[in-house]
């Protein structure tokens, strides 16, 4: 099956600094890639939609200068967290949409990447 | 709008238990319902899926049933094994390519 993969899968940063994570989907070309937050409870959370070749959209509550994404080729997307903080601490997850015939599609996810601020 | 609910975890069951694993879902129109399952420290991977009412979706043993008429996809499985521990999420497909996902069920299975 297709595959994303995500990179890196753990990073640790100091307070105050920048990170990004990358998104690519190896077999297929991806217009259209998301990102979630996933918190403690397991529960997982949309945070944007990334559109190569425009500006991503973001969800309410999100904040788009703090989650800097980028959509610069087909395959790849990346989610810079800037000026981290503690709170931004999470497991974040990338996922790449394969289009099949008409409508019809399936999403594909990364491993995850889990970011601790220290 | 849109929303996913699946029932809180954890759910704990003995080898080779029955397992139920409840999700209803609010949408307009008539979204495409999947189960994704999350393995530790993985990203999620697809389940199975069902494109419209009455279809019934399986794999590895799960099977999920579209219910229109109780805007329900709960997910089962006759025979729980101890590699089905997992986190299972439930989730609707909207506006083409946009998805909702529930909460996730986190499920432990022990020997």
């Amino acid at each position: 099956g297709a595959v994303v993969s995500q990179h890196p899968s753990r990073v640790i940063c100091k307070s105050g600094t920048s990170v990004k994570i990358e998104c690519r989907s190896l077999d297929f070309q991806a217009t259209t890639m998301f990102w979630y937050r996933q918190f403690p409870k397991q529960s997982l959370m949309l945070m944007a939609t990334s559109n190569e070749g425009s500006k991503a959209t973001y969800e309410q509550g999100v904040e788009k200068d703090k989650f800097l994404i980028n959509h610069a080729s087909l395959t790849l997307s990346t989610l810079t967290v800037t000026s981290a903080h503690p709170e931004d601490s999470s497991f974040y997850i990338c996922s790449a949409f394969l289009r099949l015939t008409g409508d019809t599609g399936e999403l594909f996810f990364g491993e995850g990447s889990r970011l601790t601020v220290l | 709008g849109n929303s996913v609910t699946q029932m809180e975890g954890p759910v704990t069951l003995s080898e080779e238990a029955f397992l139920t694993i409840n999700c209803t879902y609010t949408a307009t129109g008539y979204p495409s319902l999947f189960w994704y399952v999350q393995y530790p420290g993985e990203g999620l991977q697809l389940l199975l899926k069902a494109t419209k009412a009455d279809d019934k979706g399986s794999n590895k043993g799960f099977e999920a049933t579209y219910r229109k008429e109780t805007t329900s996809f709960h997910l089962e499985k006759g025979s729980v094994q101890v590699s089905d521990s997992a986190v299972y999420f439930c989730a609707l497909r909207y506006n083409f390519n946009k998805f909702y996902f529930g909460s996730g069920t986190k499920l432990n299975v022990k020997p």
